[in-house]
């Protein structure tokens, strides 16, 4: 079945450093790739997407490639702020065989210090 | 434009209850899905609903039901409830391939 995979986490970092989470994912046929935030006591919103191989979703200062030869969608950000300090979670869509249905990750929990 | 809503925010149950959750999705959006989250894990999908039909249904037990209102407002039931299902519901609204969600109902059974 379709899967997502997010790198162990959780993650600390200092402000103003570079941010880079691991997302890889393997479905049946061609997702559309979405990376989700949820703050403390909040749903999820929507960071970014990408719906075609080699598109770059970005929102924020965060951004993220689709690859389809490896089958990954990393999400990246070169200088992190405390206010960044959340869970991130990456998920997948196959609109062609399952409508809008989310596949997520486990999440990756983010905390930013000053 | 209002986004996705849920009540009530916090519920608390006893075991072998009946539990309604309730979602009003964003003006003009026709389908609205379910997810559940357990505490620590990623959303798992429950339901997914367009234009009243049941267009998708995640793996979990018939006690979870379903329906969705001429308005697109939607309904999630759950009987017999058990601890496990102690977890954060969260509805989304979608047109197209994007999702929106709303801020969860808290459901815990003790």
């Amino acid at each position: 079945g379709d899967s997502v995979t997010q790198m162990e986490g959780p993650v600390t970092l200092s402000e103003e450093a570079f941010l880079t989470i691991n997302c890889t994912y393997t479905a049946t046929g061609y997702p559309s790739l979405f990376w989700y935030v949820q703050y403390p006591g909040e749903g999820l919103q929507l960071l970014l997407k990408a719906t075609k191989a080699d598109d770059k979703g970005s929102n924020k200062g965060f951004e993220a490639t689709y690859r389809k030869e490896t089958t990954s969608f990393h999400l990246e950000k070169g200088s992190v702020q405390v206010s960044d300090s959340a869970v991130y979670f990456c998920a997948l869509s196959l609109q062609e065989t399952s409508g809008s249905r989310l596949t997520f990750g486990e999440g990756t929990q983010l905390t930013v210090n000053p | 434009d209002a986004g996705v809503t849920q009540s009530p925010t916090h519920l608390i149950k006893t075991r072998g209850q009946q539990v309604t959750l309730r979602c009003s999705p964003i003006s003009g959006h026709k389908s609205v899905s379910w997810y559940q989250q357990v505490l620590g894990q990623g959303p798992q999908f429950i339901f997914q609903y367009y234009e009243k039909e049941e267009r998708g249904r995640g793996n979990f037990p018939d006690r979870f039901s379903a329906r969705q209102f001429p308005n697109y407002s939607s309904e999630l039931n759950v009987n017999a409830l058990l601890l496990g299902d102690s977890a954060l519901y969260l509805c989304a609204s979608s047109r197209a391939y994007e999702q929106y969600f709303g801020p969860g109902t808290r459901l815990t059974v003790t």
